[in-house]
């Protein structure tokens, strides 16, 4: 079975860039994954940030950008700030109308 | 404004089942792909099942499939989740998701969720 894998946990200083990953422990992640990204606070439901690849979610800043870098969907955050810090999760169409998440990564500005 | 407000979560016992519903409003409800996904105390997300616009394609994850069934009625504007033999492992925030737009299968705008907690 395919696991899609994110980074427990990261950090990023205010104002520094971070980028994080979403991959395959089997194959490459394109395009055809339609990878989305979403943000999640505690007890808030999740965010949607970014859908198919790079598309941003209404109301969205441009400072959040989705891409394929490599072989893994990547969402890249500049100009962090203090309320970025949340979680980050990402899923991955398998095909099939399957979708599976990601573990999740712990952002933390700092 | 896209709504979607789940209900139908609480306390249940292991092996007993719950019926989760969906309420959508603010948008043609019966012309986007709808989904349940699930957050477990402390976890990550589960996406769990999605079914089509008029009903005809349904999928679900394997680890539930044989006990989770996800329907929908057009007419109620409304997405359901039955849940039968529930165990520990299902206790968990419940969420329904829309796709972004009616070509789309992906998951976009959420409802707050519902807590269904399987406890003795």
């Amino acid at each position: 079975q395919t696991v899609v894998t994110q980074e427990p946990s990261f950090s990023v200083s205010p104002g520094g860039t971070v980028t994080l990953t979403c991959g395959l422990s089997s194959g490459s992640v394109s395009t055809t994954n339609y990878p989305s990204w979403y943000q999640q606070t505690p007890g808030q439901p999740p965010r949607t940030l970014i859908y198919s690849t790079k598309t941003r979610s209404s109301g969205v800043p441009d400072r959040f950008s989705g891409s394929i870098l490599g072989n893994k969907a990547a969402l890249t955050i500049a100009g962090a700030q203090a309320d970025d810090e949340s979680d980050y999760h990402c899923v991955l169409y398998m095909g099939g109308g399957i979708w599976v998440f990601g573990g999740g990564t712990k952002l933390t500005v700092l | 404004e896209v709504q979607l407000v789940e209900s139908g979560g609480g306390l249940v016992q292991p092996g007993g089942s719950l019926r989760l519903s969906c309420a959508a409003s603010g948008f043609t409800f019966g012309t986007y792909w709808m989904s349940w996904v699930r957050q477990a105390p402390g976890k990550g997300l589960e996406w769990l099942a999605n079914i089509k616009q008029d009903g005809s394609e349904k999928n679900c994850v394997d680890s539930v499939k044989d006990r989770f069934t996800i329907s929908r009625d057009n007419t109620k504007s409304s997405l359901y989740l039955q849940m039968n033999s529930l165990r520990a492992e299902d206790t968990a925030i419940y969420y329904c998701a829309r796709a972004s737009t009616v070509t789309t299968r992906n998951l976009e705008s959420w409802g707050q969720g519902t807590l269904v907690t399987v406890s003795s």
